[in-house]
């Protein structure tokens, strides 16, 4: 049981738009920043998104992050099969002064 | 070019003893804290641990609490997780990280396996 929670697929045609939410409570998504990963099979994780809603420099502005309350949502515009991955968002908990990660949305774009 | 490399993994028997080692190169190191991240087979990501920049202060997540053991040494580029009594449910993909901003990491090794079975 992850301390934020994810849906656990999503799916959407390509060249749609589709949005993943994290759920969680004060002492992490509501008090802090939330981060937002992609991991493809095999490999390690990607950021997206870090500070809830700032890019990298090299991702795409296909992807974005917002954050309202207790919640967070990634957003990705554009689906391109090359973006059926795992994305996971995480947070620090400041209850348990460590981060904490949902359980993981599977992206299947169909 | 930015790179973690871990090492140090492999199989364990239960209740044993393993130290992961993470190479660090192209940035640096003392400017950053560090964390380790863990992937059980098919699972999502769990976080282990962090430490500081100078390695004053280290966390540790409840299910590894005095069992693990962070640390680091700037003037090698590397970062260390002492693991000792090792149980099944250690057994994970292990992936050190460099946190970028308010713990959003923007560089992961390729992960190291450890499995602890008899």
């Amino acid at each position: 049981q992850s301390v934020l929670t994810q849906p656990p697929s999503v799916s959407a045609a390509p060249g749609q738009k589709v949005t993943i939410s994290c759920s969680g409570s004060s002492s992490n998504i509501g008090n802090n920043y939330v981060s937002w990963y992609q991991q493809l099979p095999g490999t390690a994780p990607k950021l997206l998104i870090y500070d809830s809603n700032k890019r990298p420099s090299g991702i795409p502005d296909r992807f974005s992050g917002s954050k309202s309350g207790t919640s967070a949502t990634l957003g990705i515009t554009g689906l391109q099969t090359g973006d059926e991955a795992d994305y996971y968002c995480g947070a620090l908990d400041s209850s348990l002064s460590g981060v904490v990660f949902g359980g993981g949305t599977k992206l299947t774009v169909l | 070019e930015v790179q973690l490399a871990e090492s140090g993994g492999g199989l364990i028997q239960p209740g044993g003893s393993l130290r992961l080692s993470c190479a660090v190169t192209g940035f640096t190191f003392s400017g950053y804290w560090m964390h380790w991240v863990r992937q059980a087979p098919g699972k999502g990501l769990v976080w282990v641990s962090h430490i500081n920049r100078d390695g004053t202060t280290t966390k540790y997540a409840d299910s590894v609490k005095g069992r693990f053991t962070i640390s680091r040494d700037n003037a090698k580029n590397t970062l260390y997780l002492q693991m000792n009594s090792l149980r099944a449910e250690d057994t994970a993909v292990y992936y050190c990280t460099r946190d970028f901003s308010h713990c959003g990491y923007d560089v992961w090794g390729q992960g190291i396996l450890v499995t602890v079975s008899s």
